[in-house]
């Protein structure tokens, strides 16, 4: 079933720009969390977020989450052409995180033209 | 530090043919361990999850299979494959409920 939802699928900036990609899922959340993915190449864990948080940072990264609206944001400030990637957020939830399971969206592919 | 292993890299297989996907991780013990499926330019499908020797969840009925019969081997399985399960195999693990998963390379299957 999908749970998160990117927006927008794609995005193209300028480097040194900001970029922001949004996230809005559909069951209670514990955790949500941001992966980058290069093409053709495994996924890296960016950031992760808690239900009981609202707004979290790390280097360029900036995240938040407001669980009244179900939704997510990510900042990626003053871009790079190395930030060139697909984006995708993931949500683990009560009702389905026995293992730790973790839903993801169809992700935002972000160019970032130098 | 721990690292995540998956081969091969890329697979050419004909339709109807066995599939054996492995993954092995290192420097961790008892892991949760998930294999996703990415079809092209889309988001990942868990396939399956396993926390813990012997003990697989499927998530989506079909022709695959996963055994774990060692606590950092992970193995995903066909005894005949269909062109639909094409796609990009990934491999990840966990230390356990609400952490991070650090994912493998992946393995890229075409069935032809």
């Amino acid at each position: 079933s999908q749970q998160g939802e990117e927006d927008p699928q794609a995005l193209s900036i300028q480097e040194g720009e900001n970029a922001t990609m949004n996230c809005s899922y559909k069951t209670s959340i514990n955790n949500l969390q941001w992966y980058r993915q290069n093409s053709g190449r495994g996924l890296v864990h960016l950031i992760l977020i808690r239900s009981n948080e609202r707004e979290k940072h790390s280097g360029r990264l900036r995240v938040t989450l407001d669980t009244s609206k179900k939704s997510s944001s990510l900042l990626i400030t003053a871009s790079r052409a190395a930030d060139t990637a697909s984006y995708f957020c993931a949500t683990g939830s009560p009702t389905y995180n026995q293992g730790g399971k973790l839903i993801f969206g169809q992700g935002t592919e972000l160019s970032v033209k130098p | 530090s721990q690292t995540i292993h998956q081969w091969p890299a890329t697979l050419v297989q004909p339709v109807g043919s066995p599939l054996s996907l492995e993954c092995t991780v290192e420097g961790t013990s008892n892991p949760n361990l998930y294999w996703y499926r990415q079809a092209a330019g889309r988001g990942l499908q868990l396939l399956f999850y396993s926390v813990g020797i012997g003990q697989i969840s499927s998530e989506v009925p079909q022709n695959l299979s996963a055994s774990r019969p060692q606590d950092r081997q992970f193995i995903l399985s066909s005894k005949k494959l269909l062109l639909s399960d094409s796609g990009f195999y990934l491999c990840a693990w966990a230390t356990g409920e609400l952490h991070e998963q650090y994912f493998g390379p992946g393995t890229r299957l075409t069935v032809t």
